[in-house]
């Protein structure tokens, strides 16, 4: 799988969108682009993901560049409920059944 | 609709118990079955996954192992725990991949302290 490299940490103020960017420069042709996110203490839980289209679901949108390099999740209206470790991932839709996480983004919603 | 029992949410055991952790699916079938550890403040590292009935594929070198006895269930054992083992274990599922990609669906987790 690509690698990803998303910041360590970020604060967004509640009410306001969050925008989480992501990058995943070696990303292959038939890799997706997928959002998770940790909440404290919780298993993972899937937001979103996508291949090459932007896509947008009832929790979050996912904007991915025209190159593929990029993407990046929106929260549109954060919520104090909101702050959990979020994690970007590439992976391939069928072939490569690994799923590894990375270090994440620690999102924290501030009131 | 597809649900994943993990059990149980919190075990003590002393340094050199046994363990086994089970982790069963429903709701699906031929699933793909992850385990995760996370040691406190730390990322989620993937210890095994499994393909099908009897495979199970080693991410790291460790104390641990898994078993797949049946296609929807999915078992994390040691024979001698260590302290190093505590952490918060996960158990995952996701169907084999299509068109259109396919997404984990993640247990509730067991948190292990080892004494």
């Amino acid at each position: 799988d690509a690698k990803t490299t998303q910041p360590t940490s970020m604060d967004c103020a509640e009410g306001r969108a969050a925008n989480l960017p992501c990058n995943h420069s070696t990303i292959s042709g038939n890799e997706y682009v997928y959002w998770y996110r940790q909440i404290h203490s919780q298993g993972p839980q899937y937001i979103i993901h996508g291949l090459k289209n932007n896509e947008t679901n009832e929790m979050a949108s996912l904007i991915i560049t025209e190159d593929r390099k990029s993407s990046t999740l929106i929260l549109p209206h954060a919520t104090l409920r909101d702050t959990a470790v979020y994690y970007c991932i590439v992976r391939v839709a069928k072939g490569d059944y690994k799923l590894s996480f990375g270090a994440g983004t620690t999102v924290t919603v501030r009131a | 609709s597809q649900t994943i029992h993990q059990w149980p949410a919190t075990l003590v055991q002393p340094v050199g118990s046994p363990l086994s952790l089970e982790c069963t699916v429903e709701g699906t079938s031929n699933p793909n079955l992850y385990w995760y550890r996370q040691a406190a403040g730390r990322g989620l590292q993937l210890l095994f996954y499994s393909v099908g009935i009897g495979q199970i594929s080693s991410e790291v070198p460790q104390n641990l192992s898994a078993s797949r006895p049946q296609d929807r269930q999915f078992i994390l054992s040691s024979k001698k725990l260590l302290l190093s083992d505590s952490g918060f274990y996960l158990c995952a599922w996701s169907a084999k991949g299509g068109y259109g990609g396919t997404e984990a669906f993640f247990g509730q987790g067991t948190r292990l302290t080892v004494v």
